[in-house]
């Protein structure tokens, strides 16, 4: 039972350039979220799903999509990343939108 | 909207001493959470609160649900090394809204 994963653990990329954040889940989870952490500004909600086949925005939505590909996987992508989105990302599930549980987070650097 | 204020920041304790560290609002909470997050990880969630007055622990840590539903407290009773971290207090709102995190206090502990 891995819980929540997300790949890749590190990515650096260029201004301009798109990727594609993943994230899964073993749980049997319903809802999942994407996150960023700042330092300072604590964890802030970019997406979340609250079951398979819907997604809402968050506080920080801006330059983001996201897809809810079936009950496990949730996927965060940037399509010209920006200097200002340079953060750590986590994933994160829940099965009853109370307690969540997080993945390891990835880091990515925006040059 | 609606924020959680988390103190102290930070904190540099001796091994052996006690901690106490407390998260307040001015609005009302029908959850508390607390987790913690060691360097480089995901927050792992430590404690839950479902109730006004709750009070509930695990093992050194002990965290209580405010009586008037706008604050949480968590101590962790003689610390040793392996307890330093960020440890993050979350809230979710009447009306099933998302959790909202504090910024977070950083604790440091001198063997």
């Amino acid at each position: 039972n891995a819980g929540v994963t997300q790949t890749p653990k590190f990515q650096v990329l260029k201004t301009g350039q798109s990727m594609t954040l993943q994230c899964a889940q073993d749980m049997n989870h319903n809802s999942m979220y994407w996150y960023r952490q700042d330092p300072g500004m604590g964890l802030r909600l970019i997406y979340y799903s609250a079951s398979e086949g819907t997604t809402d925005k968050g506080e920080v939505p801006n330059g983001y999509n996201v897809s809810r590909l079936n009950k496990r996987e949730f996927s965060l992508r940037l399509e010209s990343a920006a200097p200002s989105q340079t953060s750590v990302y986590f994933c994160a599930s829940s099965p009853d939108s109370y307690e969540q549980y997080f993945g390891p987070g990835t880091r990515l650097t925006v040059t | 909207g609606q924020q959680l204020n988390q103190s102290p920041q930070s904190m540099f304790i001796q091994e052996g001493e006690d901690v106490s560290m407390n998260c307040t609002s001015s609005s009302i909470f029908n959850t508390w959470l607390w987790y913690k997050q060691e360097p480089g990880e995901g927050p792992v969630l430590l404690i839950a609160l479902y109730k006004a007055g709750e009070l509930t622990s695990n093992g050194r840590l002990t965290a209580q649900f405010g009586i008037t539903r706008k604050d949480s407290f968590l101590n962790i009773s003689a610390s040793i090394p392996s307890d330093v971290g960020i440890y993050f207090c979350a809230g979710r709102p009447p009306g099933g809204g998302k959790l909202i995190f504090g910024q977070g206090t950083t604790l440091q502990v001198k063997p």
